[in-house]
């Protein structure tokens, strides 16, 4: 069957680390693959979006990775603060711009 | 400018009624979804609308569940004749064209007793 794991429900750190968060899949082909921050009562922000002939994208403290061949994709946050304390999600898009399919998202607690 | 809007934030409504859940997407964006969200799961996906075309209607749970999105913009999904495993947090999203990030809504909180 067609699954989505995100690699622990949660994860605490203290501030200044770098947070690393990983998302497998198994028996899909994602064109892309999104991940979202999630705060509790709202819906999800987008972050980052990494396509499948990409290796890494970065954005400010914000790293992915993309392993096709593993089916795995890493999501980092480096210099971490409080704020980024949340719930971040993985999303994989089987046909570019159709629905997505999410994990369930793994809290993120960054201690001071 | 404004985000996606959604329709009531909470309902609470007793088993057996209909309810409709309002979204208001982003003015421009084509590209309309619902997903769901139970406590502990993940977002599921319930119904994708594309422009004029037919909508994927391929994650709607049962016939209880519809959906409809009139001029190309508002959209109503319409859950008939409630059961409690229907409580849950039901979010909308939008994205333009050609875009793949999706804009989520604040999501209606669902809770049918």
């Amino acid at each position: 069957s067609q699954k989505i794991e995100q690699n622990s429900e949660a994860l605490n750190i203290q501030e200044g680390k770098t947070a690393t968060l990983t998302c497998n899949y198994t028996n899909y082909s994602p064109a892309y693959l999104q991940w979202y921050r999630q705060d509790p009562g709202r819906g999800p922000v987008f972050l980052l979006l990494i396509r499948e002939n990409e290796k890494e994208k970065r954005k400010e403290r914000l790293k992915v990775t993309f392993d096709t061949t593993l089916k795995q994709s890493l999501f980092h946050i480096t210099a971490s603060q409080p704020a980024d304390s949340a719930t971040y999600l993985c999303a994989l898009d089987i046909q570019a711009g159709t629905a997505l399919i999410f994990g369930k998202g793994t809290t993120l607690s960054v201690s001071s | 400018g404004a985000g996606v809007s959604q329709s009531p934030s909470n309902k609470v409504t007793e088993k057996g009624k209909d309810v409709e859940l309002r979204c208001d997407p982003i003015s421009g964006h084509t590209a309309l979804y619902w997903y769901r969200q139970s406590l502990g799961q993940g977002l599921e996906f319930l119904i994708y609308f594309q422009g004029n075309s037919a909508p994927d209607k391929s994650g709607l749970p049962s016939d209880r569940f519809s959906a409809e999105r009139t001029g190309g913009s508002v959209s109503t999904l319409t859950i008939q004749r409630t059961q409690q495993e229907d409580s849950a947090v039901y979010l909308c999203a939008s994205s333009q064209s050609g875009q793949y990030e999706q804009f989520f809504g604040p999501g209606t909180r669902l809770t049918v007793l």
